[in-house]
């Protein structure tokens, strides 16, 4: 299942560095999702864009920043992260956000470790 | 508020019958999702339930029952390769998904 693409698949990065996850969706879906999945807790909501517009913000810390350039891409840029934020990171989309019926595709996740 | 409840872990033996519970309390409602999730892997789709019945897709099946809050995934026929976390998700009023932490299920020979 390619449907759903992220990269990296691993990121191993200090607290002081800054780097990005990528997420591509080849479903022709109108909305992408960020997630954050650690051991043994339910999955959180991140971010949230449809048509290419941010539509939630989970009070989510400045340190994660988000990029959605068109409806295929997605983007979350990571600076002076600390080490409770070492966790998978899942992307998601959907075909149209606010939608009962709406069923998210998930990538597979990178796994950010921060030392 | 809002509140997702599921078993941590359950084992159960190749061949045999499953049934992984889901309770949970919400304002609102919009349907209920069950998600596959194998280690180191995306989570996939399996089922959506908004009205209240058993919904059945081969192996697998589906029940829901708003007025008590509570669903519950059937699994028959278990194989090997069923061996993954079971996620259980609530779609609230503002169509966002609340997700419970997942039951792992482990599958002997």
């Amino acid at each position: 299942e390619t449907g759903v693409t992220q990269t990296p698949r691993h990121l191993v990065m200090g607290m002081t560095n800054k780097k990005s996850l990528k997420c591509e969706q080849h479903l022709g879906h109108n909305a992408m999702y960020w997630y954050k999945q650690s051991a043994k807790k339910p999955l959180e909501l991140m971010f949230v864009y449809s048509l290419e517009e941010r539509v939630e913000n989970n009070s989510v810390p400045s340190r994660f920043s988000p990029e959605c350039p068109n409806s295929s891409h997605l983007f979350l840029h990571l600076h002076t992260l600390q080490p409770e934020d070492s966790a998978l990171y899942l992307c998601a989309s959907s075909q149209l956000q606010g939608s009962g019926t709406d069923t998210q595709y998930f990538g597979p996740g990178t796994r950010l470790t921060v030392l | 508020g809002q509140n997702i409840d599921q078993p941590t872990e359950m084992t159960a033996t190749e061949g045999a019958i499953v049934q992984i519970n889901c309770t949970y309390q919400t304002s609102g409602f919009n349907g209920l999702f069950w998600y596959q999730q194998h280690a180191g892997e995306a989570p996939t789709f399996l089922s959506y339930n908004v009205l209240d019945g058993l919904e059945e897709k081969g192996r697998f099946s589906s029940f829901l029952s708003r007025s008590k809050g509570y669903s519950y995934l059937l699994l028959k026929e278990l194989q090997m390769k069923d061996s993954a976390s079971y996620l259980c998700a609530l779609m609230d009023s503002n169509y966002q998904l609340i997700w419970g932490a997942g039951t792992k299920l482990i599958i002997k020979p």
